[in-house]
């Protein structure tokens, strides 16, 4: 079975730019989650996706947003880019019982530098 | 206070020893504990998965956790060099749904 599939894997932006990241889940999982990673701040959740729905939500600013499509692919946007969104964002899958916690599968990451 | 705490090493072990990796956690809603390998410049792979108090093997990992004391470990046996990585530690609760909250990571380098 494919892992979660992130694209692109780097990028480049430059400040005041948006840019929009892509995740496509494995297959039969429902749930999305969106990370980021930075060297200060260590690994810090987005958002999570499940049915298309947000269904938890971190501690960021607006201009971090996200959606869910019928076939469970996600994306997540940032908009007005800062120099500190320069990070590693990961997008984890999880197959979701529906209750409680699942075990959550990463993908590898799209790297994005903002200069 | 971070909600959970996770020595940040490095740690420095030769091969063949028993390693023991440790977190901390102050939030006593966490039910799911988590440990995840990261190699550098890739993202985390999910090596045990545990709910509740208790231990768990697998191979050469074992998880343990002790709700009373907030605090969970996570050793390996006989490390190997390509255990060399960083281990996270996370933990949720059941009403965070899939909203998992990291340690920091400790750096791990097993030396032949």
């Amino acid at each position: 079975k494919a892992g979660v599939t992130q694209t692109p894997r780097y990028l480049i932006k430059t400040r005041g730019q948006q840019v929009t990241l892509s995740c496509s889940p494995i297959s039969g999982h429902r749930s999305v989650s969106w990370y980021q990673q930075t060297p200060g701040q260590g690994l810090q959740f987005l958002f999570e996706y499940f049915s298309e729905t947000q269904r938890n939500k971190g501690n960021f600013p607006g201009r971090f947003s996200g959606r869910q499509f019928s076939n469970s692919r996600s994306e997540m946007n940032v908009s007005t880019l800062e120099l500190g969104d320069s990070a590693l964002y990961l997008c984890a899958s999880s197959i979701n019982p529906g209750q409680g916690v699942g075990e959550q599968y990463f993908g590898p990451g799209t790297r994005l530098t903002v200069t | 206070q971070k909600e959970v705490e996770q020595d940040p090493g490095p740690l420095s072990v030769p091969e063949g020893a028993i390693v023991s990796l440790n977190c901390t956690y102050s939030n006593s809603a966490f039910q799911y504990f988590m440990w995840y390998r990261q190699y550098s410049r890739k993202g985390p792979e999910l090596l045990m998965y545990t709910y509740s108090s208790g231990n768990k093997e697998d191979g050469r990992f074992t998880a343990q956790v002790d709700k009373s004391s907030k605090y969970i470990s996570l050793f390996i046996r006989d490390s190997q060099p390509s255990d060399s990585a960083t281990y996270l530690c996370a933990m949720s609760s059941s009403g965070g749904y899939n909203k998992l909250i990291f340690g920091a990571g400790t750096r791990l380098a097993v030396h032949p």
